[in-house]
């Protein structure tokens, strides 16, 4: 079975500070994970995947996420945040290759606000 | 190169009534999935739909519906709405020949609202 748990439901800083989002997933098998994000009324956009290559992937607008097997965890990351960052984050957990469809697994989300 | 268009953005209908949404998907990708997305919470899978048929389902009942078109476009229908089903509904694509790697592209969905 898998699962993916955003710890955090929102997150605030302030522009030029780092970004943390966390996530942790639970997965029978070596798991694909994805970052999604969704600007307001709008799709999501994918803004980076681990497919069990580089742990440390980077991704879209300078974003990045590492790949921790011993904690079972993915977290988000960017250096500096800025105002168009604010939107909703979805971490996401996928089988292994070729899997089921009803298998991929979105969180519930972590919106973050940017304060001027 | 388009992405995946759905359509309408918006709609309003009251219970008990019947609902079609459409989705175009990505050009080059074969395989479209629909979501439902409730106010603050994320996406859950409804079902997959490759080479016409629907290959995949989420725990959802029969009420929803779908078909694909040898276009590889694809509509949503909800039958005898609730007001539960008030939701984005979002489409997404892949290129993965009915495979899913859990890379998908999205559309910008259908915000339905159930009076």
């Amino acid at each position: 079975a898998q699962s993916v748990t955003q710890l955090d439901s929102h997150v605030s800083v302030s522009e030029g500070t780092p970004v943390l989002l966390r996530c942790n997933y639970s997965s029978s098998y070596s798991p694909s994970l994805f970052w999604y994000v969704q600007h307001p009324n709008k799709g999501l956009q994918l803004l980076l995947k681990y497919t069990s290559a580089a742990t440390l992937v980077k991704g879209i607008n300078g974003f990045e996420a590492e790949f921790k097997k011993s904690e079972t965890s993915f977290h988000l990351t960017k250096p500096s945040a800025h105002m168009s960052d604010a939107a909703e984050y979805f971490c996401v957990v996928s089988g292994v290759p070729y899997s089921s469809a009803s298998k991929i697994i979105f969180g519930s989300g972590t919106r973050l606000s940017i304060r001027p | 190169d388009a992405g995946v268009t759905q359509s309408p953005t918006h709609l309003i209908k009251t219970r008990g009534q019947q609902v079609t949404l459409r989705c175009s998907p990505k050009s080059g990708h074969d395989t479209v999935s629909w979501y439902q997305q409730a106010l603050g919470q994320g996406p859950q899978f409804i079902f997959q739909y490759y080479e016409e048929e629907e290959r995949q389902r989420g725990n959802f009942p029969d009420r929803f519906s779908g078909h694909q078109f040898p276009n590889y476009s694809s509509e949503l229908n909800v039958n005898a709405l609730l007001l539960g089903d008030s939701a984005l509904y979002l489409c997404a694509s892949s290129p993965t020949s009915g495979t899913n790697t859990g890379e998908l592209f999205f559309g910008e969905g259908s915000r339905l609202t159930v009076l």
